[in-house]
């Protein structure tokens, strides 16, 4: 079955530690998104790629890192510099980012700062 | 600037009675709108899109959602609630002037069914 898959699903990080998270998707889609979600609040977007070897910040790139070395593949970095990185973070795709296009979401990464 | 509201932040039905989930967006030019639904701690699946077509437009589960353009508002609906219903919902709407697809997401409303 073609979809979006994050890894792992509950994630506890120490502060001063930075995480990657995983995002793979198989529909063969040339764009990929990784929003942050918050209580009480709509979805908020890190970093988009619509392309394999380019990213672009979003609304809240600051204390985040991404890389687009393979299509399928857009791993998030959440490095000690994010002043409050516990979330639930989502990833989507989407064919080729077109105003009708649908973007499709993983099952999202809970994150913890302990 | 391109913003969304969804006017309530909870709604409680009844099984079996309609449903109704308020938004109204602010955009410079003609925008796609989508409602997303979320479960607890899963991803976000999407109900139904507008993209100037058709005004009424049909999603999945038997929901619905009319754009009208004077009042900017773009409200779902369901004529039954089902427990299954129960869930978060999400107004979004897509600016058309962006030459890449940027989601400006509505803060939620949290569907409750009671039996």
């Amino acid at each position: 079955d073609g979809g979006i898959t994050q890894s792992p699903k509950y994630l506890f990080r120490k502060e001063g530690q930075n995480v990657t998270l995983s995002c793979e998707q198989n529909l063969n889609h040339d764009a990929m998104y990784w929003y942050r979600q918050d209580p009480g609040q709509g979805l908020r977007l890190i970093y988009y790629s619509q392309i394999v070897n380019d990213f672009q910040k979003g609304d809240i790139a600051e204390g985040y890192s991404v890389s687009r070395e393979k299509k399928e593949s857009f791993p998030l970095t959440v490095t000690s510099a994010q002043k409050n990185p516990t979330a639930f973070y989502l990833c989507a795709s989407i064919r080729s980012g077109g105003p009708t296009d649908t973007q499709y979401f993983g099952p999202g990464t809970r994150l913890t700062v302990l | 600037a391109q913003s969304v509201t969804q006017l309530d932040s909870h709604v409680s039905v009844s099984e079996g009675t309609p449903v109704l989930l308020r938004c109204n967006y602010s955009s410079s030019y003609s925008p796609s709108l989508f409602w997303y639904v979320q479960h607890p701690n899963k991803g976000l699946q999407l109900l139904l899109k507008y993209t100037s077509a058709a005004t009424l437009v049909k999603g999945i589960n038997g929901f619905e959602a009319e754009f009208k353009k004077s009042e900017t508002s773009f409200h779902l609906t369901k004529p039954s609630a089902h427990m299954s219903d129960a869930a978060e919902y999400f107004c979004v709407v897509m600016p058309s002037s962006t030459g890449f697809q940027k989601l400006v997401f509505g803060t939620g409303t949290r569907l409750l069914v009671s039996p």
